[in-house]
């Protein structure tokens, strides 16, 4: 199985900060990597896919890189609805195993 | 509209059998594959498995292996989860949703969540 390490864990920024979460996967995953967001009590919500592609109806300020083994999603300016848990998922080979989260908080 | 329907709220004794369910509308069912992603209470998320009700090829994780079955009745679009023999540590939010046949495989479409409880 692929393994998926998230960092930081936890992180505290302010509105209008630029944030950047990393995702490395235990092999290469090509650009098999999606990023989700899940605000509590909701359902995940698609960001990013295959690395870099902007999700339809997401706001321009995230975005993807990234291939092989180490991936990062990128806040350019936070805004208040971005406080929430952030996910990557490889999808490279199943079981398409998701990172173990970011919750993002405001500082 | 691309929807997916969950079942409610379900709350088991250990030991007791459940099937919970996810109703795609909105697109073609059969063109698309459907997984089960758990959240355990406080925790991340989990694959489980995807089925694709098109010719019901089915894709289980090692830790859920035998664990669940995954199913789907193509004829009114709808797929399922259940389990033979419920344990307390089975209680969670269980998520259904989508991702394409062939390309990147992400979960483009997600359910509502059922949260299963099991406590005797």
């Amino acid at each position: 199985d692929i393994q998926m390490t998230q960092s930081p864990s936890s992180l505290s920024a302010s509105v209008g900060d630029r944030v950047t979460i990393t995702c490395r996967a235990s092999q290469s995953i090509s650009s098999y990597l999606n990023w989700y967001q899940q605000k509590p009590g909701k359902a995940p919500k698609l960001l990013i896919y295959a690395a870099s592609s902007l999700q339809s109806g997401v706001p321009s300020r995230f975005s993807g890189s990234g291939s092989g083994t180490d991936f990062t999603l990128t806040i350019s300016s936070l805004q208040p609805e971005d406080f929430a848990t952030y996910y990557c998922q490889q999808s490279y080979s199943t079981a398409y195993s998701f990172g173990q989260g970011t919750k993002l908080e405001i500082k | 509209e691309v929807q997916l329907v969950q079942s409610g709220a379900e709350v088991k004794k250990p030991g007791e059998s459940l099937k919970i369910s996810c109703k795609g509308s909105g697109y073609s069912f059969t063109s698309y594959w459907i997984g089960w992603v758990r959240q355990m209470p406080g925790k991340g998320l989990e694959w489980m498995g995807i089925i694709y009700p098109g010719d019901s090829d089915t894709r289980y994780s090692p830790s859920f292996q035998g664990q669940v079955t995954i199913s789907a009745d193509k004829s009114i679009s709808t797929a399922y989860l259940q389990w033979s023999s419920l344990k307390a540590s089975d209680t969670a939010m269980y998520y259904c949703a989508r991702h394409p046949r062939d390309g990147y495989n992400f979960f483009d479409y997600w359910g509502q969540g059922t949260l299963v409880t099991v406590s005797s």
